[in-house]
């Protein structure tokens, strides 16, 4: 059943924590892809990538950290520099790198800092 | 840079009634996209449309590209309950990203 999974579908994290969230594609998908969606807003990128070990930032990088060690797996970790983290986070992905193909998005994390 | 606006922000209708979306980017697009959220859900893509003043249709749904490239239109006719969600539009900046739309959020009154 392929497809791309997030891990896990709600987190609490106490402030001044780090934490990380899952994304793992079975598309083979070149390039994936982060975003923030905070209640009622649009979708905000934080980082993207196109190639294994090699990554971007997007527009709202600061307090946040990736990497891309493998194809399928782009891991994002919250900071606790990340003045405002509650937020519902969206990983997505497509096959083609460097082109706006049509992106499919994981179920989502919807982290609550307490 | 790139922007892709969204009008309305939110629709309230009453069911059976018809619905339309705008949107709008301030350069012109090789293609813009549409995605389907549901309340609680993820985005989850409906149609692209790549040629100018295209019309595609997907049952209710009818989806047009303006002349220009610039802009794009969702019209939903006759809608349902399960027509309820966010629909975002997006479109390829310079850097060849996907821009999304604000997205406008559609509640359908039974």
């Amino acid at each position: 059943d392929g497809g791309i999974t997030q891990s896990p579908k709600y987190l609490f994290r106490k402030e001044g924590q780090n934490v990380t969230l899952s994304c793992e594609q079975n598309l083979n998908h070149d390039a994936m892809y982060w975003y923030r969606q905070d209640p009622g807003q649009g979708l905000r990128l934080i980082y993207y990538s196109q190639i294994v070990n090699d990554f971007q930032k997007g527009d709202i990088a600061e307090g946040y950290s990736v990497s891309r060690e493998k194809k399928e797996s782009f891991p994002l970790t919250v900071t606790s520099a990340q003045k405002n983290p509650t937020a519902f986070y969206l990983c997505a992905s497509n096959s083609l790198a460097g082109s706006a193909d049509t992106q499919y998005f994981g179920p989502g994390t919807r982290l609550t800092v307490l | 840079g790139q922007q892709v606006m969204q009008i309305p922000q939110y629709q309230h209708v009453q069911e059976g009634e018809d619905f339309t979306t705008y949107c709008n980017s301030s350069t012109t697009l090789s293609n813009i996209q549409w995605y389907k959220q549901r309340p609680g859900g993820h985005p989850v893509f409906l149609i692209q449309l790549v040629k100018s003043g295209e019309v595609k249709k997907q049952k209710r749904l009818t989806f047009q590209f303006g002349e220009a490239k610039k802009n794009s239109s969702l019209h939903i006719t006759a809608t349902q309950t399960t027509d309820v969600g966010t629909y975002f539009c997006a479109g390829p900046n310079a850097g060849n990203m996907l821009t999304f739309g604000g997205g406008t959020r559609l509640m359908v009154k039974p």
